[in-house]
């Protein structure tokens, strides 16, 4: 059974950088892309990004362009996703989820449990 | 990005049928994938493509799509359902994914 495990929660202050780990475990880490997706309290789902863990090719919503990156390290079948230049407008819930990318019927399963990222001075 | 749209809110009685829609242009190329969300709960996937259910999901929820419409009905809605519905596809360009702006449905 597919599963992902999100790092915990973190609290940094405005300027600083976030670097969120998912691990992934019960399937084919290299066979499916790795998406980034955040909820702010009392907003909509943000897709903030994706990767495919084979090969490395990123891409990523215009809005995080000059900010996020996203890596794989398919060794430990793991994904990590940094966000730089912290504002208080990126405290959110970070979720990292299993999908597939490139069809006419993309579909994203399972989600990780969530990282909680507080920006606050 | 272009955004997909949907209704704010919606509720329906209990055991009865409810369908949330999901506008965009994409929508003409691209399925939408839908995704429930409860509060302080990661997202589920509840639809996605020609209406395929995941494993584990119900078959009250199944999807259809019309023009550049997109659809998520719920047949029989119960007291779990209530939830945040959020549908997902790409953008105008086709390069990029976005979600819709989510349908809160309460079940009374």
């Amino acid at each position: 059974q597919a599963q992902l495990m999100q790092s915990g929660a973190e609290v940094k202050k405005p300027g600083a950088s976030v670097r969120i780990s998912c691990k992934a475990s019960g399937y084919t880490f290299s066979a499916y892309h790795i998406y980034w997706v955040r909820k702010a309290p009392g907003q909509g789902l943000e897709w903030m990004g994706i990767i495919n863990p084979n090969g490395g090719d990123t891409s990523y919503a215009q809005k995080f362009q000059d900010r996020v990156t996203m890596t794989t390290d398919t060794s430990m079948t793991t994904a990590y996703m940094l966000l730089r230049s912290l504002k208080s407008e990126d405290t959110a819930t970070y979720y990292c989820a299993r999908g597939t990318f490139g069809y006419y019927d993309d579909w994203v399963d399972p989600w990780g449990q969530g990282t909680p990222v507080i920006v606050s001075s | 990005s272009s955004a997909l749209t949907q209704g704010p809110a919606v509720s329906v009685a209990l055991g009865q049928t409810v369908r949330i829609t999901c506008q965009g242009d994409s929508l003409r190329t691209y399925y939408a994938s839908w995704y429930q969300v409860r509060p302080g709960q990661a997202p589920v996937l509840v639809n996605y493509g020609a209406n395929i259910r995941p494993s584990g999901i119900p078959h009250r929820f199944s999807g259809s799509r019309s023009g550049s419409t997109a659809s998520l009905t719920i047949v029989g809605a119960q007291a779990e359902d209530e939830a945040d519905y959020y549908c997902y596809s790409r953008d105008s360009s086709g390069d990029h994914l976005v979600f819709g702006t989510g349908t809160q449905v309460t079940v009374l």
